[in-house]
């Protein structure tokens, strides 16, 4: 069974550097085709994918915000941290956790999801 | 950057009704395309992959079809458990989610 858990503070101020864990069970992100992705969700909005490191440390990033990610994995704890740097009320969302691949390598959709984290920005 | 459409924002059907959702592509997304069901406070979960492959445990009445850059979501007798938003998303060059269409009880 595959399982993912998301972990960040709850309340961040502006301009703070916000750190996503993602910890997960039942796969390895060490195997191929593998890969683990970050998406978020303002209240009542849609949701916007952020970044993605596969296996081989391949990592993309969402071309809006690429200059304030940076995603990270441990295969030895079976996490993958994600930083999301100055951050702004905007950035008030549920932060989800997902995998690719690990059904079938062929193809990028995210399966399953994380239960998500709430990240409110405010001073 | 691809840019994804979904028509309608709101459909309003009644119970035992079909449903039919679309998704559309600024650009050729192939067949990469997936899509998700939301319900109120739960993580999304995924329905289709590669346009019309669906998932493990997801029931008969939901299809998808299309290509390209036009793809339609089917849900073909309502049930109660399916009002929810569903999201489709593609992955043929980056990942880039739609805005979601709303599928509420008539």
């Amino acid at each position: 069974q595959i399982t993912l858990k998301e972990s960040a503070p709850t309340l961040v101020k502006p301009t703070q550097t916000l750190t996503l864990t993602c910890t997960f069970s039942g796969f390895s992100v060490s195997t191929s085709g593998v890969g683990v992705g970050w998406i978020r969700q303002p209240p009542g909005k849609a949701l916007e994918w952020l970044a993605l490191i596969y296996w081989d440390d391949d990592k993309r990033y969402s071309p809006s915000l690429k200059s304030r990610l940076t995603i990270t994995k441990d295969t030895s704890k079976n996490q993958v941290v994600l930083t999301m740097t100055n951050m702004d009320p905007v950035d008030t969302a549920t932060y989800y956790c997902a995998p690719v691949g690990v059904y079938d390598p062929t193809g990028d959709w995210f399966d399953p999801w994380g239960q998500g984290t709430l990240v409110t920005v405010s001073s | 950057e691809i840019v994804m459409t979904q028509s309608p924002a709101t459909l309003s059907v009644s119970p035992g009704e079909r449903a039919t959702l679309s998704c559309r592509a600024s650009q050729s997304v192939s067949s990469n395309l997936a899509w998700y069901q939301q319900k109120l406070g739960q993580a999304p979960r995924l329905l289709i992959y590669g346009t019309s492959t669906r998932a493990a445990g997801i029931p008969a009445r939901f299809s998808g079809s299309g290509s390209g850059t036009e793809f339609t979501l089917t849900i073909s007798s309502l049930q109660s458990e399916d009002f929810a938003i569903y999201y489709c998303q593609q992955y043929n060059n980056g990942y880039t989610f739609g805005p979601g269409t709303k599928l509420e009880i008539k």
